[in-house]
């Protein structure tokens, strides 16, 4: 079984300070990692995926995710918050199952950035 | 995504009606993804196709039908709507990298 775990369900910074989103994974395999950002009502889009190459991952909008393995562990960053970052962010965490591919979405984040 | 399309954006029902949901995309992605979400709750997975003709079950399929006639369009039915599926519904093709592309979903009220 796999499962994600978003250890905070809300995130509260100032504008121009680090965002850190934590997410923690459990799956018996190597998995496929991704991070989605929803601005208000409004689909999701994908900020970055790990798929096993660099554990390092640079996204969009200057997001950056690490893979580490050790801590089963893929925390979003950004070093300097802006106001338009404000929005729910989902880490999810996919896997292969008899044949399928089936992505498990942690409960979310809602980043609040203050002026 | 302007690749994927969701008919209809908004809908009220009473319970006991049916409806069906659209999803339509011009990528050519084999696999899409029925979701819905609820505060709190993230997205769950209801029912999921790995290409035409196919579907399979989610994590919450209950009271959900869907189907897969052309490659392009994924349809989710509702047969007797209940109040506990009002929620926004998202649907989403995934291409060979695993990404996901979502649709601008369809929220769903059951009265």
């Amino acid at each position: 079984a796999q499962s994600v775990t978003q250890l905070d369900s809300h995130v509260s910074v100032s504008e121009g300070t680090p965002v850190l989103l934590r997410c923690n994974y459990s799956s018996s395999y190597s998995p496929s990692l991704f991070w989605y950002v929803q601005h208000p009502n409004k689909g999701l889009q994908l900020l970055l995926k790990y798929t096993s190459a660099a554990t390092l991952v640079k996204g969009i909008n200057g997001f950056e995710a690490e893979f580490k393995k050790s801590e089963t562990s893929f925390h979003l960053t950004k070093p300097s918050a802006h106001m338009s970052d404000a929005a729910e962010y989902f880490c999810v965490v996919g896997k292969q199952s008899g044949g399928s591919y089936i992505p498990t979405f942690g409960r979310g984040t809602s980043l609040i950035v203050h002026p | 995504n302007a690749g994927v399309t969701q008919t209809p954006k908004f809908r009220v029902l009473k319970t006991g009606q049916s409806m069906t949901l659209l999803c339509a995309q011009d990528m050519n992605h084999e696999y899409m993804y029925w979701y819905r979400q609820d505060p709190g709750m993230g997205l769950r997975l209801i029912h999921y196709s790995v290409g035409e003709g196919t579907t399979a079950k989610g994590e919450v399929p209950d009271g959900y039908n869907v189907s897969r006639l052309k490659k392009q369009n994924f349809l989710l039915g509702l047969e007797s709507a209940a109040p506990s599926q009002t929620s926004v519904y998202f649907c989403a093709p995934r291409d060979s990298s695993y990404e996901q592309y979502f649709g601008p979903g369809t929220r769903l009220t059951v009265t």
